[in-house]
């Protein structure tokens, strides 16, 4: 079965600065990963996906994701953050070899920005 | 750009009474998905549905839980006899068929309060 990791409840960092929010995964076959943001009392947004190609995937609101298979990992990344970004940070992921229809969401990473 | 609506935004209701939970997917979408959250922490997988009959479901899908496409537009959660314990935030989702790699489209969300 499937499952993800987020190491971190809560990253701090200061307005400009870099951000990283931590993803690893496990899966049986090639893993499709994504991030979803959370903002107070709304649903989940889809920020960004990986499915096969470059490493590194861009997506909504200036953020990538770099893809390791090495480290089986996925983690987030904006190279400047902003106070707007502080919000719930959800990695996830679909078995490709199960092809389970269901995908799995990590405990999810508080993102606060200092301004 | 098309959203995914749930109603009611909240719903309180007393140990032991049936609640059910009203979601309007996408209109294109085919496959539909039922996730809980509680206290704002990890999302939880409850249920996919496909082609009118449930395609996967949790250990946390019992047979408290059903779920229902009456009318080709809606799409309910029904928890039977509901417990203090099944008080959740209680998101739906959809997603298009075509590729495995489509991402979820969430609605903001059922507040359940069981007192």
């Amino acid at each position: 079965a499937q499952s993800v990791a987020q190491p971190e409840d809560q990253v701090n960092v200061a307005e400009g600065n870099p951000l990283t929010v931590k993803c690893t995964y496990s899966v049986s076959g090639n893993p499709y990963l994504f991030w979803y943001v959370q903002y107070p009392n709304r649903g989940l947004q889809f920020l960004l996906k990986y499915i096969t190609g470059d490493n590194l995937v861009k997506g909504s609101y200036g953020f990538e994701a770099e893809f390791n298979k090495s480290q089986t990992s996925f983690h987030l990344k904006k190279p400047s953050a902003l106070v707007s970004d502080s919000a719930l940070y959800f990695c996830a992921v679909r078995d490709l070899m199960n092809r389970d229809d269901k995908i799995i969401f990590g405990k999810g990473t508080r993102l606060h920005i200092l301004p | 750009e098309p959203e995914v609506t749930q109603t009611p935004s909240h719903q309180v209701t007393q140990m032991g009474q049936e609640v059910i939970l009203r979601c309007v997917p996408i209109s294109n979408h085919l496959y539909f998905y039922w996730y809980r959250q509680i206290l704002g922490q990890k999302v939880e997988f409850l249920v996919s549905f496909y082609n009118n009959e449930i395609s996967e479901k949790s250990e946390i899908f019992d047979d408290q839980f059903s779920v229902e496409r009456p009318d080709g537009s809606n799409f309910t959660l029904k928890i039977r006899s509901t417990k203090l314990e099944d008080s959740a935030m209680y998101f739906c989702a959809s997603t298009l068929p075509e590729t495995d790699n489509s991402p979820l489209h969430f609605g903001n969300g059922t507040r359940l309060t069981v007192t």
